[in-house]
């Protein structure tokens, strides 16, 4: 089946401290790759994704590269703001489905201070 | 600007009581979701529907039911056999053109349902 495993959160970080927030999937076939980010109250944006293997996607300084190897897609940023505080969701949806159903992980919760 | 509209942004109901979450879109997208989010739970799939006249059950949609007479238009109804129905609900929607499945979902800003 189709699944995505997220790392435990809350993450609290530092102004300008490095960002890696852990996913790994499990999917038949070869799935696309999404980072969603959810502000407080609101809805999730899309941040970045990747279709294929190798793919890098990036955004708002944000990037994650698509690993068939290992089955990740690991989102890094250099350098946090504390603008970045959110929510963040990985996500696949599996590309021979007509369905379009994304599987979400549970979502990390990212503090960043001053 | 083309969108997702999502109303009300808080709703309260009472005991045996009903009631249906607006969700508009103007993307022209023709598949669209409905999502319950739980604290620590990400989100779960109620209901999805590929095109007008038809939607699919998702993983959780006791309680709840849908309607899709309009492309536009995706309401949620909250039954009154949906016992925990308190949490955010998000809207989001897609398009199903050939080599969609790279594409995106498009989420609506939610409506917080809670129990008066």
């Amino acid at each position: 089946g189709n699944s995505v495993t997220q790392m435990e959160g809350p993450v609290t970080l530092s102004e300008e401290a490095f960002l890696t927030i852990n996913c790994t999937y499990t999917a038949t076939g070869y799935p696309s790759l999404f980072w969603y980010v959810q502000y407080p109250g609101e809805g999730l944006q899309l941040l970045l994704k990747a279709t294929k293997a190798d793919d890098k996607g990036s955004n708002k300084g944000f990037e994650a590269t698509y690993r068939k190897e290992t089955t990740s897609f690991h989102l890094e940023k250099g350098s946090v703001q504390v603008s970045d505080s959110a929510v963040y969701f990985c996500a696949l949806v599996h590309r021979g489905s007509t369905l379009g159903r994304l599987y979400f992980g549970r979502g990390t919760q990212l503090t960043v201070w001053p | 600007d083309g969108g997702i509209t999502q109303s009300p942004k808080y709703l309260f109901r009472k005991e045996g009581q009903n009631v249906t979450l607006s969700c508009e879109q103007n993307l022209n997208h023709d598949a669209m979701y409905w999502y319950r989010q739980d604290p620590g739970q990400g989100l779960r799939l109620i209901y999805y529907s590929q095109i007008v006249n038809d939607f699919q059950k998702g993983d959780i949609a006791e309680g709840y039911s849908v309607s899709r007479e309009k492309k536009e238009s995706f309401p949620l109804t909250v039954t009154s056999a949906q016992k925990n129905p308190t949490a955010f609900y998000l809207c989001a929607s897609r398009s199903n053109t050939q080599g969609s499945n790279n594409q995106p979902q498009h989420f609506g800003d939610g409506t917080r349902l809670s129990i008066l």
